[in-house]
């Protein structure tokens, strides 16, 4: 079965600060890899999605991710955040060979940005 | 163009009560989903649509029913709803269109049963 990753379960950060989010996931097969974000009392929205060719992915918002297959691996990152970038963060995958649609999240991440 | 839409976004019920949660897309999407989010859990999938007059069960499909009215729309039924159903729901479609496929959420039904 399908699993995803995500070790950090809160970070906080001052403004300006760099970003990393962890993502690990295990499927033995070949994936599609998504960064949902979902700020205060809102839905869950596209940050940015990996299917396939260039492995550093570049989003909304100056978000970026990097698929590193060899480490099952597809971390999130930001070189300096904002307020507005408070919000809980998920990262999902697909793996080709399931069935069509049966994406599978993390526990999500909780950014908060001091000012 | 709404995208995904669910009502209600919110609704108490008393335990044992039923309801439906609907949710209707305008994308002209062939997959639907219904998932439900609890605090540390993330999305866990309840149930899935693939296509118009299919249905699936997902991780969590206990205690809970479905139907795929049409293309458009895709309810979520408790029959007899418990405290541990307590939870937020959301709605989400997808084109399905083979290896590349996108899902897109609705707002969210926020449901607490007493």
């Amino acid at each position: 079965a399908q699993s995803v990753s995500q070790h950090n379960h809160h970070v906080i950060l001052s403004e300006a600060a760099s970003l990393e989010l962890g993502c690990n996931y295990s499927y033995g097969g070949t994936v599609n890899l998504f960064w949902y974000v979902q700020y205060p009392g809102q839905h869950l929205q596209l940050l940015l999605k990996y299917f396939s060719g260039d492995p550093l992915v570049k989003g909304i918002k100056g978000f970026e991710a990097e698929f590193i297959k060899s480490k099952f691996s597809f971390n999130l990152r930001k070189p300096s955040v904002q307020w507005s970038d408070t919000a809980e963060y998920f990262c999902a995958v697909n793996g080709r060979g399931s069935t069509l649609g049966r994406l599978y999240f993390g526990r999500g991440t909780q950014l908060t940005v001091w000012p | 163009n709404a995208g995904v839409t669910q009502t209600p976004k919110f609704q108490v019920l008393k335990t044992g009560q039923s309801m439906t949660l609907q949710c209707a897309q305008d994308m002209n999407h062939n997959s639907m989903y219904w998932y439900r989010q609890d605090p540390g859990m993330g999305l866990r999938l309840i149930y899935y649509s693939a296509s118009e007059g299919t249905t699936d069960k997902g991780e969590v499909p206990n205690g809970y029913n479905v139907s795929r009215l049409n293309k458009r729309e895709f309810s979520l039924r408790l029959e007899s709803a418990a405290p541990s159903q307590t939870s937020v729901y959301f709605c989400a479609s997808s084109e399905a269109s083979g290896r590349r496929e996108t899902q897109y959420f609705g707002p969210g039904t926020r449901l607490l049963v007493l």
